[in-house]
C-alpha cells in the first residue's frame, strides 16, 4: 500500500533562511512522488514531481526537492526563504498499479510553512 | 484556460440535511477525482471518474454520498443525510491523462461544515 508521513505539523524559519519540509513515502516499486502547496482560501497548485532520472528536481517558486531512495525521502527545499511562501504544503505519491488505481494521489497531512520577516 | 471550479466554496448545514457539491473540471480533461480533507489530517481519495464511468470509487466513505458526471462533463457530489463527520474541505481535480506524470489540477474546494 501507498502511504505518505510529513512528521512535521508545522515548520517555521526567518526570512532569507533555507528552509526543509520533510516528507517519507512507502510504496510498492518506484515511487512517483510530488509535492502541492495550498495557500489560504485556494486550491493545491502543483509544485514539482520525481518520476525517474536527476534526484534533485526543481520546481515553481524556487522550490526543489531530493529523492532519497535509501532513505525513502522526498524533503521539500528553498535556499531562501521569502514571506509570501507562508503556505500549506502536502506531499504525495502517485498509484503505479495497473488496476482501477493508477493514478490516485495518496496525501500526507500537510506541513504548515510559516516565513517570518 | 478556466481551471477547475467547485461550488459553493462554503456551505453550512444541519446534521439531516442534504447538500450537494458542483465540480467543473478543467474542459478537455476526462480524468475527475473527488478528494477530502478532515480538519488536520491528510487529504484522502473518494472516486475517480474518466468521463462519464466510475473508474473507481472505493475512497467513498458510505452510501450517504452519491457522486454523479452526467455526460462526462461536470461533476456532482452528494450528500444525504449530512453527518457531523462529513465536515471538512471537499476538493475536485482534473487531469487530461492518467499518465503518472501528468498532475492534477486542483480547484479551490467546498468547506462543508455540518452542525
Amino acid at each position: 500500500a501507498q502511504s505518505v508521513a510529513q512528521p512535521e505539523d508545522q515548520v517555521n524559519v526567518a526570512e532569507g533562511n533555507p528552509l526543509t519540509v520533510k516528507c517519507t513515502y512507502s510504496v510498492s516499486g518506484n515511487p512517483y512522488l510530488f509535492w502541492y502547496v495550498q495557500y489560504p482560501n485556494r486550491g493545491l497548485q502543483f509544485l514539482l514531481k520525481y518520476i525517474t532520472g536527476d534526484n534533485l528536481v526543481k520546481g515553481s517558486y524556487g522550490f526543489e526537492a531530493e529523492f532519497n531512495k535509501s532513505q525513502t525521502s522526498f524533503h521539500l527545499k528553498k535556499p531562501s526563504a521569502l514571506v509570501s511562501d507562508s503556505a500549506l504544503y502536502f506531499c504525495a505519491v502517485r498509484d503505479r498499479g495497473r488496476g482501477s488505481t493508477l493514478g490516485r494521489l495518496y496525501f500526507g497531512r500537510g506541513t504548515q510553512l510559516t516565513v517570518w520577516p | 484556460e478556466a481551471g477547475v471550479t467547485q461550488f459553493p466554496s462554503h456551505s453550512v448545514i444541519e446534521k439531516g440535511q442534504t447538500v450537494t457539491l458542483r465540480c467543473d473540471p478543467i474542459s478537455g480533461h476526462d480524468n475527475l477525482y473527488w478528494y477530502r480533507r478532515v480538519m488536520g489530517k491528510e487529504i484522502k481519495f473518494l472516486l475517480h471518474f474518466v468521463k462519464e464511468s466510475k473508474q473507481d470509487e472505493s475512497g467513498m466513505p458510505n452510501n450517504r454520498f452519491l457522486a454523479e458526471r452526467t455526460g462526462g462533463t461536470y461533476s456532482t457530489l452528494k450528500v444525504q443525510p449530512a453527518e457531523l463527520e462529513d465536515s471538512g474541505v471537499y476538493f475536485c481535480a482534473s487531469s487530461q491523462d492518467r499518465s503518472v506524470g501528468s498532475p492534477l489540477h486542483f480547484g479551490n474546494g467546498t468547506r462543508l461544515t455540518v452542525t
